[in-house]
């Protein structure tokens, strides 16, 4: 089935560095990705939609200069982190669309990457 | 405004015991109905979906759920609870257009007693 790698897994950082997190579709091609923000105890948020090609769609009041997504090519997508801060401490999920029968609405998850700020 | 609400937190069923996880949603129309589990630490994997048909949809791990549309609820349901089904589990929904963003239900945490 298909598989989508998210690296790092777990990253610490200082305020005010900038942190990428990258995302890999394995064995299948993903024209578009989906970035999700996980707070602690709580739901997913979507953040973001990375397209192959083209600028990501942002969701409303994500900061598109914090946040700067990049899909290089048709199997990675990237979410950097910039000028992190303790408030951006999170667990940040990329996912892909499926496709044929399954349909876009059958997502395949990464194992996600907690970001923590110092 | 489109939204998904599980109304239980945490729950705590001893194991061998049957489960019910509750999901409600409000949506224009009816839309494609997921269950995903999440252990610690962990993406999300899916345990089923409902797109259209059979009301009653058959997942993996021993899981089942049934779309009701006159209550806009997805309730999911196991007979006998595993300790390894301990996780947190998210209801959510997508458009039909199959845009492939979905929305999330707040969670819940089951915890098993052994």
């Amino acid at each position: 089935g298909a598989v989508v790698s998210q690296h790092p897994s777990w990253v610490i950082c200082k305020s005010g560095t900038s942190v990428k997190i990258e995302c890999r579709s394995l064995d299948f091609q993903a024209t578009t990705m989906f970035w999700y923000r996980q707070f602690p105890k709580q739901s997913l948020m979507l953040m973001a939609t990375s397209n192959e090609g083209s600028k990501a769609t942002y969701e409303q009041g994500v900061e598109k200069d914090k946040f700067l997504i990049n899909h290089a090519s048709l199997t990675l997508s990237t979410l950097t982190v910039t000028s992190a801060h303790p408030e951006d401490s999170s667990f940040y999920i990329c996912s892909a669309p499926g496709t044929g029968t399954a349909g876009a609405n059958v997502l395949t998850f990464g194992a996600g990457s907690r970001l923590t700020v110092l | 405004a489109q939204s998904v609400t599980q109304p239980d937190i945490h729950i705590t069923v001893s194991e061998g015991a049957s489960l019910e996880l509750r999901c409600n949603y409000s949506y224009g129309a009816t839309p494609y109905l997921f269950w995903y589990v999440q252990s610690p630490g962990q993406g999300l994997q899916l345990l089923l979906k409902y797109f259209s048909g059979d009301t009653l949809v058959q997942g993996i791990k021993g899981f089942e759920a049934e779309f009701k549309r006159s209550q806009s609820s997805f309730n999911l349901r196991k007979p006998s609870v595993h300790w390894s089904d301990a996780a947190e589990y998210f209801c959510a929904v997508g458009a039909p257009s199959n845009t492939g963003k979905l929305i999330f239900g707040q969670g819940t945490t089951l915890q098993v007693k052994p």
